[in-house]
């Protein structure tokens, strides 16, 4: 069965130095999500891409964040300046197109976890 | 206001009962999407059943039912014949303005539920 895979799994980096995550969604998914789940906490949306940009985002998307896909397969998720509070849990997902009867189901990765010192 | 509200942070059910998570849910779309994932211990989402705002009939997907009450906006999650491997984070979520294309997920803050031997 097909599934969105997610590298590294675990990631530790220091403040002020530049992460990226890295997502290979499902192959005949049209649309890629990332979000994030501080620890305890719940899952919040960051952003959606679709057609090769951003076509929503939230207000914890801010000029630090970044998105790409820089090939067919390929979907990440840059961090330019990492601060303490940016470490938790990083989902992607992705989905199909909508149709009128039935929206998308977004299917998750296993998740990054990211731990800034 | 929160758009996806789940009031019982932690649930504990005998192995081979059944158990409802309770998720209540806020929007003034006519069209939107109710979906449930689960979070074992090792952090993946996995994604458990939809039920969508325009099905007459409330979903089955094995042993995990939704108990959709529209007029009173919930959306509980019913799983039948407990199994140990049930014991995990229970998210409920929802996907506005389904003809709009992509679109996030709200999450709501999850229940955790202990199955018991």
């Amino acid at each position: 069965e097909p599934e969105v895979t997610q590298t590294p799994s675990h990631q530790v980096t220091q403040m002020g130095q530049e992460v990226i995550l890295r997502c290979v969604p499902i192959s005949n998914h049209l649309y890629f999500y990332w979000y994030r789940q501080i620890l305890g906490q719940k899952v919040e949306f960051l952003v959606s891409f679709y057609n090769n940009e951003i076509s929503e985002k939230s207000e914890i998307f801010d000029d630090q964040f970044s998105v790409e896909r820089p090939d067919g397969s390929n979907f990440t998720l840059k961090i330019r300046s990492t601060k303490l509070e940016d470490s938790a849990m990083y989902f992607c997902a992705s989905s199909t197109r909508s149709t009128d009867s039935r929206p998308d189901t977004q299917y998750f990765g296993p998740g990054t976890r990211l731990t800034v010192l | 206001a929160q758009k996806i509200t789940q009031t019982q942070p932690g649930m504990f059910v005998q192995e081979k009962e059944a158990v409802t998570l309770d998720c209540t849910y806020d929007t003034s779309d006519q069209s939107y999407g109710l979906f449930w994932y689960k979070q074992p211990s090792s952090g993946e989402m996995i994604f458990l059943i939809y039920q969508g705002s325009y099905d007459e009939q409330n979903a089955t997907e094995g042993r995990y039912s939704l108990n959709f009450q529209k007029a009173r906006k919930s959306a509980n999650l019913v799983i039948s014949a407990s199994q140990l491997g049930d014991s995990a984070m229970y998210f409920c979520a929802m996907r506005e303005g389904l003809r709009r294309g992509a679109n996030n997920l709200f999450f709501g803050t999850g229940t955790r539920l202990t199955v018991i031997p």
